[in-house]
Formats: C-alpha cells, structure tokens, sequence
C-alpha cells in the first residue's frame, strides 16, 4: 500500500470503551500528525511527532492518548470518550528538513469516530 | 495569535463563471499559505502554496500582505471543482512546524 492509510474507517464506542485508532504510512516521511474534523470547527491540530517525538499536544484532553512506536506509525488511544469527542480523525504525514520545516501534508482517509 | 478565516461557508457558482474563495489570515511573522482540497469521496490534498507562484488545475492565488489575505481564484468554473476548499497558514515560530487551518469553503459548481 502507498500513501496515508488509516484504520478502522468506522469505529462506535460506548463512553467506557478502550480502542485504537492506527495510522500507517508508507511515504518514508519523519513527522506524523492527529486532527481532529467536527461537523461546527476547523481542523483541530492535536498532536505532532517529530522524528517519533512528540512536539506539540494542543491542549487536548488525556481521555486521548497519543503513540508513536516508530516513523511509519502513529496511533491514537482513546478511553472514556465522551459524546462531543465524536469527530473524523485524520492523520497526516510530512518530511520536515533539518530546520524542522515540513513539506507538503498528506492525508489519510480519516477514521470516522461515534461516541454513544 | 495565528488564525486563518474563510468567511464563506458556502458558495455556489455557475460553470464557466469566475470564481474567487476568501482567505484571510492573522500572523505576526513572515506567513506562508496554502490551499488544500477535499473533493467528494477523497481524502484531504494540496492544492496549491503561496511560494510555489503556480497555477494548478487553473486555480492562482496571490499572497496580500497589506490586506492579509490570500483568496484563491479561477476565470472560469468547472463542474470537477465543486469541493470543499481549506486555507492553511504554517507557523514557524514555534521550535517545530505546523500548520493552521480555516474552517473551509464548500464550492459547489452548478452546470
């Protein structure tokens, strides 16, 4: 497979599951990101990984839980959700240069989370 | 702070009809924009960036500092383009990269 890809596509839970969100990509890029799309707000930068460091967690609640085991991976963990986390979840990916300044973005599909 | 508007949530045009999407922005360095797609059914894409001075898919946009705005512009419309459309801005002062984006556009193209 090339490109961004995430996975599941669809994920329900009730406010007391555990699940994970993958993303894998296979772009020989060096930074990762996790966005969150509600249906009322911007794109809502989460979390970036840097070389598998994470650099920035904006403000976003513990309930999510970011890991990034090496380059080509990057998961999201989430438990006890609430109803309002319910949003498309999009991963990205970039080659940042030594400067840390990235390239071009590149999407996955997007996994579509409902919280009940 | 960094902030990237598009003031239309929605707009409608007919084909061969010009087009313009809205962009402003607010930040204190040297910005650099861009414009990201989203056709229907498609995952999120680069569509354009301010450096790049290109045209793509017959789409330009110039970069305003004195207005702050970056509105994206096409003479004549095509079906194809009906998409939802997002302005991006990248902040660089912070000790990595990232990148802001608008609450988007979504252009529909009436034939």
């Amino acid at each position: 497979e090339t490109g961004v890809t995430q996975t599941p596509r669809h994920l329900v839970m009730g406010m007391t599951n555990k699940k994970s969100l993958k993303c894998e990509q296979h772009l020989g890029h060096n930074a990762m990101y996790w966005y969150k799309q509600s249906a009322k707000k911007p794109l809502e930068l989460m979390f970036v990984y840097s070389l598998e460091e994470r650099v920035e967690n904006n403000s976003v609640p513990s309930r999510f839980s970011p890991e990034c085991p090496n380059s080509s991976h990057l998961f999201l963990h989430l438990h006890t959700l609430q109803p309002e986390d319910s949003a498309l979840y999009l991963c990205a990916s970039s080659h940042e240069n030594l400067f840390r300044v990235a390239g071009e973005l590149f999407f996955g599909e997007g996994s579509r989370l409902t919280v009940l | 702070a960094q902030r990237v508007t598009q003031p239309e949530k929605l707009l409608s045009v007919f084909k061969g009809a010009p087009v313009e999407l809205k962009c402003n922005y607010s930040y204190s360095g040297s910005p650099e924009l861009f414009w990201y797609v989203q056709y229907s059914r498609q995952r999120l894409q680069l569509l354009l960036r301010h450096i790049s001075r290109e045209s793509i898919k017959g789409f330009t946009a110039d970069l305003n500092k004195g207005e702050t705005s970056f509105h994206l512009k096409k003479p004549f419309a095509q079906e194809e383009d009906s998409a939802m459309y997002y302005c991006a801005l990248r902040n660089s002062e912070t000790s990595y990269d990232k990148v802001i984006f608008g609450p988007g556009t979504s252009l529909s193209v009436i034939p």
